[in-house]
Formats: C-alpha cells, sequence, structure tokens
C-alpha cells in the first residue's frame, strides 16, 4: 500500500533552518508530484510547494518562495523539504502530500503522518 | 488567490443523522474541489475530489454535490468515527483550503 513517512520533531531556535524527509513507499515513485503542506496552530491548510519528482521541476508557493527548497533522492524514494530563516509564525505541522490524478482532477490522496516543527528561543 | 469559506464552522449532530457541510469559493473554481476529513492526531484523509466523485474506500454514506462557487459535502447517516474536522480544497487556481469545519456529537 501507498505509504508516505516522514523523519520526527524539530525543535528549532529562531533564524535556524529545518530539513524535512518524506521517504515513500508502494507506488512508483517517479509517477507522482509531491506536495508540501503546513498547518500551524489555528490556521488552515497552505501548500509550500511542489517536485515533480520524475522529472525534477518544482514550484513554489509565493508565499515560500526564497526561504523553501524542495529537493529529492531518487535512489531512497525520499522527498526533502527545507525551510530557513525561520521565525515563530513557522511553528507547525508540516505533510508531505501526493498529488494525485484522474484526468483534470488533482488531489491530495495520500499524506505523511506529519512532523511537528517548534520554533522557540 | 481564490478564498475558500466553510460553514458553519462548528456542526453537532447526532449518530445517526444527516450532516451537511458548505464550502463556497470566491470565484468559480468549476468541479475542482475536494473535500478531506481530519481526526484528532492525524493527516487529512481525501474523500472526495471533482466535487461528487468518492475517493476509493470512502463509504457510500459520503456524498458531494455542487459547481462553480456553491458546494456541499452530506454525510448519510453519521457513525461515531465520523466526528472530526473537514476541509474543502479548490484546485483550479493553484491550491487552497477552507478553514474547516467541526463536526462534533451532539
Amino acid at each position: 500500500q501507498v505509504q508516505l513517512v516522514q523523519s520526527g520533531a524539530e525543535v528549532k531556535t529562531p533564524g535556524a533552518s529545518v530539513k524535512v524527509s518524506c521517504k515513500a513507499s508502494g507506488y512508483s515513485f517517479t509517477d507522482y508530484t509531491i506536495f508540501w503542506v503546513r498547518q500551524a496552530p489555528g490556521q488552515r491548510l497552505e501548500w509550500m510547494g511542489w517536485i515533480d519528482v520524475g522529472y525534477g521541476d518544482n514550484k513554489y508557493s509565493q508565499k515560500f518562495q526564497g526561504r523553501v527548497t524542495l529537493t529529492k533522492d531518487t535512489s531512497a524514494s525520499t522527498v526533502f523539504m527545507e525551510l530557513r530563516s525561520l521565525t515563530s509564525e513557522d511553528t507547525a505541522v508540516y505533510y508531505c502530500a501526493r498529488r494525485g490524478y484522474s484526468g483534470a482532477d488533482l488531489y491530495f490522496d495520500h499524506w505523511g503522518q506529519g512532523t511537528l516543527v517548534t520554533v522557540s528561543s | 488567490e481564490i478564498v475558500m469559506t466553510q460553514s458553519p464552522g462548528t456542526l453537532s449532530v447526532s449518530p445517526g443523522e444527516r450532516a451537511t457541510l458548505s464550502c463556497r469559493a470566491s470565484q468559480s473554481v468549476s468541479s475542482s474541489l475536494a473535500w478531506y476529513q481530519q481526526r484528532p492526531g492525524q493527516a487529512p484523509r481525501l474523500l472526495i475530489y471533482g466535487a461528487s466523485t468518492r475517493a476509493t474506500g470512502i463509504p457510500a454514506r459520503f456524498s458531494g454535490s455542487g459547481y462553480g462557487t456553491e458546494f456541499t459535502l452530506t454525510i448519510s447517516s453519521l457513525q461515531f468515527e465520523d466526528f472530526a474536522i473537514y476541509y474543502c480544497q479548490q484546485y483550479s487556481n493553484w491550491y487552497t483550503f477552507g478553514q474547516g469545519t467541526k463536526l462534533e456529537i451532539k
């Protein structure tokens, strides 16, 4: 079965960077795009960016442009999300999600378990 | 950015009854709308895409309808495991989510 397994919780100080991994299994890794979505306390879910694992293309939400980088290790079926210059407002649960498709429909059909990133001095 | 607005914020319903959740888009998204369920401490789970197509393994008591800017998720006979938070999401123009509707036991 499809699984996305993320790395564990992180605690960072303001100004630091965090790198979260997402290991995929149960499907052809290069056939799907992986998104990163975060959920801050009391806030709605928001997409941060995506990486087309097959072609290596990526796109970032304007909100995070310049501060986030998505990379992949195809041999390990793993995608990474690095977020830099952290502030307390980056405290959130970060999810990776596979973008499924059916015709013109695009949706997040499988999600990782989430990684809590806490930014605190 | 397309803003998604869900109502009500909290809905109290008894098990076995029907629940109706609403989602409104700030501009037309055609049928490019998905619904997700999120239980406490868990990741969101895809329920509906294309406004009305149930995802694999989703029970028939979940149904979606709507087009353009107005959408509805209906749960026909609530089971205890259905009490959770529900989010709508549009994918017509990038991706934005609603703020969620909390479905609680009455």
